[in-house]
């Protein structure tokens, strides 16, 4: 049970690429999210999903894709890569039993030049 | 969901208790009061959570003042491995499940030897 794996760990693009964040998870969960941090900030939520096919936008939604084909998988996707996007990304995801359910991966350290 | 003030930083020594304020005036009555953890930089950690009554469970225990309007996370003997930033998040149950956490900065406990 490897809970939430996100892929890659880092990753450092220059601007005006594009690049797809991983997120996996393997426990049946039907609720996923993605959040960016920023130095010295909390995190803020970019998009979610309560379950394949059904996505909505969070606070910080411009610049970012995503999709949700299957339950275990939730890729967010950089369209054209900004130096304002250079953070840190979380995946979570719950499996509907309220905030105490979430489960965080590990995160992505994405750096745009 | 209602917003939070925390500390910015907050310090604690070795095996003492650490107590962590949360100021949430504007918090509503089907609002939960959810704290959660960040240990260098890892995915936030859910801690506890709680309505209106004081929690209690094996991380910590929560007190949460009788109007509602503030509440304390009580480390009961805090350790090195406490060191982090403490969230305390203010969200209605079914707002928290659709995936819409909100976190602010939080508190930076440091728990020195």
């Amino acid at each position: 049970n490897a809970g939430v794996t996100q892929t890659p760990k880092f990753q450092v693009l220059k601007t005006g690429q594009s690049m797809t964040l991983q997120c996996a998870q393997d426990m049946n969960h039907e609720y996923m999210s993605w959040y960016r941090q920023d130095p010295g900030m909390g995190l803020r939520l970019i998009h979610y999903s309560v379950g394949a096919g059904i996505t909505d936008q969070g606070e910080v939604p411009n610049g970012y894709n995503v999709s949700r084909s299957t339950t275990e998988d939730f890729p967010l996707r950089l369209l054209s890569a900004a130096p304002s996007q250079t953070s840190v990304y979380f995946c979570a995801s719950s499996g509907g039993t309220g905030p105490r359910g979430y489960t965080f991966g590990s995160g992505t350290r994405l750096t745009v030049v | 969901d209602a917003k939070t003030t925390q500390p910015t930083s907050m310090d604690c020594a070795e095996g003492r208790a650490a107590n962590l304020p949360c100021n949430h005036s504007t918090i509503s009555g089907n609002e939960y009061v959810y704290w959660y953890r960040q240990i260098h930089s890892q995915g936030p950690q859910y801690i506890i959570h709680g309505l209106k009554n004081n929690e209690t469970n094996e991380m910590a225990s929560l007190i949460i003042t009788e109007d509602r309007k503030s509440s304390t996370l009580i480390l009961p003997h805090a350790t090195l491995r406490d060191t982090a930033v403490y969230y305390c998040i203010v969200t209605n149950d079914r707002g928290s499940t659709l995936g819409r956490l909100y976190f602010g900065r939080g508190t930076q406990l440091t728990v020195w030897p």
